[in-house]
């Protein structure tokens, strides 16, 4: 399998739950990232892994937890969400880490809604 | 506030005219910029890019032209066709000492056949 592959497709969860949304690159790629998609709202990075260490995190609150075990499998852990972190989680994946210049190669996607 | 901004939330075109797309961003110290294209339930996917040494990209039907002055750029299709109809994202990055991306809201283009 080639590219950037997201799993779930969709997910609901109660706001008690712990749920776990994954992504794995078969790309040979250094870096990966996760991004959050609200309606009518830019793109907004929460985490970025460079080489499975963690360069960055962007603010995120702590209900949201990555895991990165190697450079081609990256985990976004979920527990008590709110309902207003239903979004679209993206992942997405890039050879060079400083400013890729060809930009990122994402997943679909994760559509999540907390009930 | 927004650093990347797309003011337009949708455009509908006719098929075979021209699309324009446009970007405006804040920060002058963005060198580097892309446009990515999203279809329903697909990730977004790279579509092209320009440095600021540039002031126009072609591929294809596809040109990005970018005014550095007025901190402007814009994604122009030529002829558009009905399967261009998608979510348009510019993004924009300083290419020294970073490695983030800022994303616009995106722009839904329609062609109409």
């Amino acid at each position: 399998e080639t590219g950037v592959t997201q799993t779930p497709r969709h997910l609901v969860m109660g706001m008690t739950n712990k749920k776990s949304l994954k992504c794995e690159q078969h790309l040979g790629h250094n870096a990966m990232y996760w991004y959050k998609q609200s309606a009518k709202k830019p793109l907004e990075l929460m985490f970025v892994y460079n080489f499975k260490e963690q360069t960055e995190n962007n603010s995120v609150p702590s209900r949201f937890s990555p895991e990165c075990p190697n450079s081609s499998h990256l985990f976004l852990h979920l527990h008590t969400l709110q309902p207003e972190d239903s979004a679209l989680y993206l992942c997405a994946s890039s050879q060079d880490p400083q400013a890729p210049l060809y930009g990122y190669t994402f997943g679909s996607g994760t559509r999540l809604t907390v009930v | 506030d927004q650093q990347v901004k797309q003011n337009s939330p949708s455009l509908s075109v006719q098929e075979g005219r021209i699309s324009i797309l446009n970007c405006d961003y804040t920060n002058s110290m963005f060198d580097y910029f892309l446009w990515y294209k999203k279809y329903p339930a697909e990730g977004p996917t790279f579509l092209i890019s320009i440095s600021s040494i540039k002031d126009k990209n072609e591929d294809g039907r596809f040109t990005v032209f970018l005014n550095k002055s007025a901190k402007h750029l814009s994604l122009h299709i030529v002829p558009s066709q009905p399967g261009d109809s998608a979510v348009y994202f510019c993004a924009a990055s300083a290419t020294s000492g970073t490695y983030k991306y800022i994303f616009g809201t995106g722009t839904r283009l329609k062609v109409l056949a």
